[in-house]
């Protein structure tokens, strides 16, 4: 089955405690991205991949990082989460970068931050 | 400043009727306007994708249009029907030196009563 995979779906932690949540995708992808969507603001986006080795910022990249070494993984690095990191997160996916392909959303992590 | 503007409220529409969402953008230029449906806790379904050049999209019982103009898309679900409840987002697509970049409004929750 064609899907977007993360993990955690939920996960509480403290103020600082490095954590990564992770993204799978198995469609053969080039383009994949970060959101997290928060009550009011909507869904923005964190970080994109054009492809493997290619990152670029979103709208709301401070407090995150990401990595894009292999084609159907792209990592979600929050080195010293803060309590405004509280969000749901969304990976998703798409085949055709620069052409406006349609996204193929995971099913969202909710993250708690102490 | 950028801004996306989506019927922040909830619309309610009787079954049958016919639901007009309202996506308004300014100072952006998207090349691509995507629409996504959400349910709640859940991720965003991609449901239909149209051009910068395209005036029209259809699929099925839905029809969006996009006027680059005005910056506005408008989608109808016609014959509505109270499995379309949800909310509805729209996407704008935006190229730049071979990267992409998306932007989401925050949603208009649609509620069709039987």
């Amino acid at each position: 089955e064609a899907q977007v995979t993360q993990n955690p779906r939920y996960l509480i932690t403290v103020t600082g405690k490095k954590l990564t949540v992770t993204c799978s995708q198995n469609m053969n992808h080039e383009y994949m991205s970060w959101y997290r969507q928060d009550p009011g603001l909507g869904l923005r986006q964190i970080y994109y991949s054009m492809n493997v080795e290619v990152t670029d910022k979103g709208d709301v990249p401070e407090g995150y990082k990401v990595s894009r070494k292999e084609k159907r993984n792209f990592p979600l690095i929050l080195e010293s989460p803060s309590p405004n990191q509280t969000s749901l997160y969304f990976c998703a996916s798409s085949l055709w970068p620069g052409e406006g392909g349609e996204q193929y959303f995971g099913p969202g992590t909710r993250l708690t931050v102490t | 400043s950028q801004k996306i503007e989506q019927n922040s409220e909830a619309l309610n529409i009787q079954e049958g009727k016919t639901a007009t969402l309202t996506c308004n953008y300014t100072n952006y230029s998207p090349a691509y306007l995507q629409w996504y449906r959400q349910d709640p806790g859940r991720g965003p379904v991609f449901l239909l994708l149209i051009r910068e050049n395209e005036k029209e999209k259809r699929k099925e019982r839905l029809k969006v249009t996009f006027d680059t103009t005005l910056k506005q898309s408008l989608f109808h679900i016609t014959a509505s029907q109270p499995a379309d409840s949800a909310t509805y987002l729209c996407a704008l697509v935006l190229i730049s030196g071979g990267y992409q970049k998306v932007t989401f409004g925050i949603g208009t929750k649609l509620q069709v009563i039987p």
